[in-house]
């Protein structure tokens, strides 16, 4: 399967300001997803990252607030803007893998905003 | 739109005892299913997968999960859990769009483990 290396690990950001979470792919995957787990919560999806087409979001989340790149087929960027206390939560990335192979995960980038 | 229901918040179970957690999903057509697992401060790592074929599947770690489409079930099992076990279980189903929506989870069920 593919491994996925997710960066940063955790920060801790000041209210106001953005981070953007980088996901790399050993491999190149069609469709690249970001999740969100808040404290305590099950994984909610944010968006669907595409090469070559914008992100779709889902309900609840906007391109403004969570902007994602998507510049070729083993990378995406996906920032948390404008960041509030409410965005601390897990952000992780995941690729849908040929058919039979499922989704992996990236380890997760834990974020606290302060 | 897909929904994944798993029922029980917390299970504790001795060491050395059986263990199962119960998942039941909403889907229109066949599902794709999957169970993964999360230890804390760790992503997840993916256990077994349901697609088609033999409604028993078995995965990694001594899992298995027997698909129950009169239920609309997918409970996974172990025979004889470890301490090791000890993290959180998540159920997902795929979305209906061939794989372009991602994976709808259910809650998730906290695993505890007496020794």
């Amino acid at each position: 399967s593919a491994v996925i290396s997710q960066k940063p690990s955790r920060d801790i950001c000041q209210r106001g300001t953005s981070l953007t979470i980088q996901c790399q792919v050993d491999s190149q995957v069609t469709m690249m997803f970001w999740y969100r787990q808040q404290p305590g919560q099950s994984l909610t999806l944010i968006a669907t990252a595409n090469q070559g087409s914008e992100a779709t979001y889902e309900s609840g989340f906007v391109i403004d607030k969570f902007p994602i790149s998507r510049p070729n087929l083993t990378f995406s960027t996906l920032t948390v803007s404008n960041m509030s206390p409410e965005d601390s939560s897990i952000y992780l990335c995941s690729v849908r893998e040929r058919l039979y192979y499922g989704y992996t995960f990236g380890s997760g980038t834990r974020l606290t905003v302060v | 739109a897909q929904s994944v229901t798993q029922p029980d918040i917390h299970i504790t179970v001795s060491e050395g005892a059986s263990l199962e957690l119960r998942c039941n999903y909403s889907y229109g057509a066949t599902p794709y299913l999957f169970w993964y697992v999360q230890s804390p401060g760790q992503g997840l790592q993916l256990l077994l997968k349901y697609f088609s074929g033999d409604t028993l599947v078995q995965g990694i770690k001594g899992f298995e999960a027997e698909f129950k489409r009169s239920q609309s079930s997918f409970n996974l099992r172990k025979p004889s859990v470890h301490w090791s076990d000890a993290a959180e279980y998540f159920c997902a189903v795929e979305g209906s769009g061939g794989g372009a929506d991602g994976l709808t989870f259910g809650k998730g069920t906290h695993l505890i483990i007496q020794p």
